[in-house]
């Protein structure tokens, strides 16, 4: 069964860039079946997609933080990334990476989440 | 202002029927695209509860059910239980947006 692991610093200065990786293990989901995805959730709020990587390289981003994600993968495939820049204390947020099964269009593995606080 | 509009919140007796419906538009659920339903413990993440508006991944119950008609959709929760008593999201994709998109959500009580 594909596990899904977030990690990164749980605390990111305004206006710095907030990075995140997403370690896959127990399959794979770099391949057509599949996208990698992220999605936030702000304390008390509900689930916000932000971007999704699909094996061929596409991108594809919510057009409200377009300008400022990006969304890669390593070369093994077993990691995942998110860049998200000049934040402020609305992307305060726990961060969720998952899989995101092709032409069905659903979330089916999901990490346990990290909370990211942007504050000075 | 989410795409996919839910009610906040929604109560039900133990083993009662409840319903949380999900409304949509022409450029996603209207559209053709599947609906998919979560819940939400708190403090974890979101775990698949319906796929392709009907469908339940394996080990999860039938007393969840899934529904669409038109640019809406439901998820039917019967002989309610007090563990139901959680967060659900609807999730759809906009053709519009050309991303995925999820409802509000909505909480549970159960009475």
């Amino acid at each position: 069964q594909v596990q899904l692991q977030e990690s990164g610093p749980g605390l990111v200065k305004p206006s710095e860039t907030l990075s995140l990786t997403c370690t896959v293990s127990g399959g794979s989901i770099s391949n057509s079946d599949y996208y990698c995805a992220w999605i936030r959730q702000p304390p008390g709020k509900g689930l916000e997609w932000i971007g999704s990587l699909y094996y061929s390289g596409n991108t594809y981003y919510n057009p409200s933080l377009k300008s400022r994600v990006t969304i890669s993968v390593d070369a093994s495939k077993t990691q995942f990334f998110l860049k998200l820049s000049s934040v402020t204390a609305a992307d305060t947020a726990v961060y969720y990476c998952a899989s995101l099964v092709h032409g069905i269009d659903y979330f089916d593995y999901w990490g346990q989440g990290t909370l990211v606080s942007v504050s000075s | 202002q989410s795409v996919l509009t839910q009610p906040p919140s929604v109560s039900g007796a133990p083993g009662q029927r409840v319903t949380i419906s999900c409304t949509g538009s022409s450029s996603n659920i209207g559209a053709g695209y599947g609906v998919h339903w979560y819940q939400q413990l708190p403090g974890t993440a979101p775990k698949l509860l319906i796929y392709g508006n009907t469908n339940r991944p394996s080990g999860v119950p039938d007393r969840f059910s899934g529904s669409k008609s038109g640019t809406s959709a439901s998820l039917a929760i019967t002989g309610l239980q007090a563990e139901d008593e959680v967060d659900y999201y609807c999730q759809s994709y906009d053709r519009s947006l050309r991303g995925w998109v999820f409802g509000g959500g909505t909480k549970l009580t159960v009475l």
